[in-house]
């Protein structure tokens, strides 16, 4: 595709479940990132892969969060056993250096 | 600390009016900066991209500035118009040669009143 894709853009889920955000990347992106955004504030690291290095978990902010990228494409992000404060925007990246495209996001909203 | 600060936080101007936003870092190794404008309820899209040797660089009615030496940016806004209303978001990638990590600012909302 020409851009980066998210998918769902919206999803609405009780507490306690687990949910898969899906980022489909622009083709030949070695970089992907995946940030969120909870409301009014700025953009929060989550996770970074680049090519087929070992994956900058660092941000991520429980182990209830987890992503993979299969065969350098294609990313999810998992949040098992979702809580309220989960709820935000969640933004993937990719790019080529030096340049980052994001995708218009999922918004999660855990009730 | 690796930081970026943004001011204002939010900021309310004329249509027609020019406008300056500014980005302070702390970033360190210090790879390039990035002006991002993010619509409500839309992902954010890139406005210019700067490394270290290069101190200006325009896109339209929006030109950013980089001082690495003191290691501010601003960005400009010309003849503001209504679509103008995002937030603008600055971004310093930390780390040399590679994506290495994007450290965000918190971005200042800019309001365009008719």
């Amino acid at each position: 595709g020409a851009g980066v894709s998210q998918s769902p853009s919206n999803k609405v889920t009780e507490k306690g479940k687990d949910v898969e955000l899906r980022c489909d990347p622009i083709s030949g992106h070695t970089a992907l990132y995946w940030y969120r955004q909870s409301l009014g504030q700025g953009l929060e690291f989550l996770i970074y892969f680049q090519g087929n290095s070992a994956p900058d978990k660092s941000g991520l902010p429980s182990d209830r969060f987890s992503a993979e990228r299969t065969g350098g494409s294609v990313s999810t992000l998992t949040i098992q056993r979702t809580q309220q404060e989960d709820s935000a925007v969640y933004l993937c990246a990719s790019g080529e250096w030096p340049e980052a495209f994001f995708g218009q996001g999922t918004r999660l909203t855990v009730v | 600390k690796n930081q970026v600060e943004q001011s204002p936080q939010s900021l309310i101007i004329l249509e027609g009016k020019n406008c300056t936003l500014q980005c302070n870092y702390t970033v360190s190794p210090f790879s390039n900066l990035r002006w991002y404008k993010q619509d409500t309820g839309r992902g954010p899209v890139s406005l210019t991209i700067m490394t270290f040797s290069e101190n200006t660089k325009s896109n339209g009615r929006y030109t950013a500035t980089l001082d690495a030496d003191t290691k501010q940016s601003s960005l400009h806004i010309t003849a503001s118009q209504l679509s103008d209303s995002a937030s603008y978001i600055c971004v310093v990638t930390r780390g040399g040669g590679s994506q290495g990590n994007l450290i965000f600012g918190k971005g200042t909302k800019l309001s365009v009143k008719p």
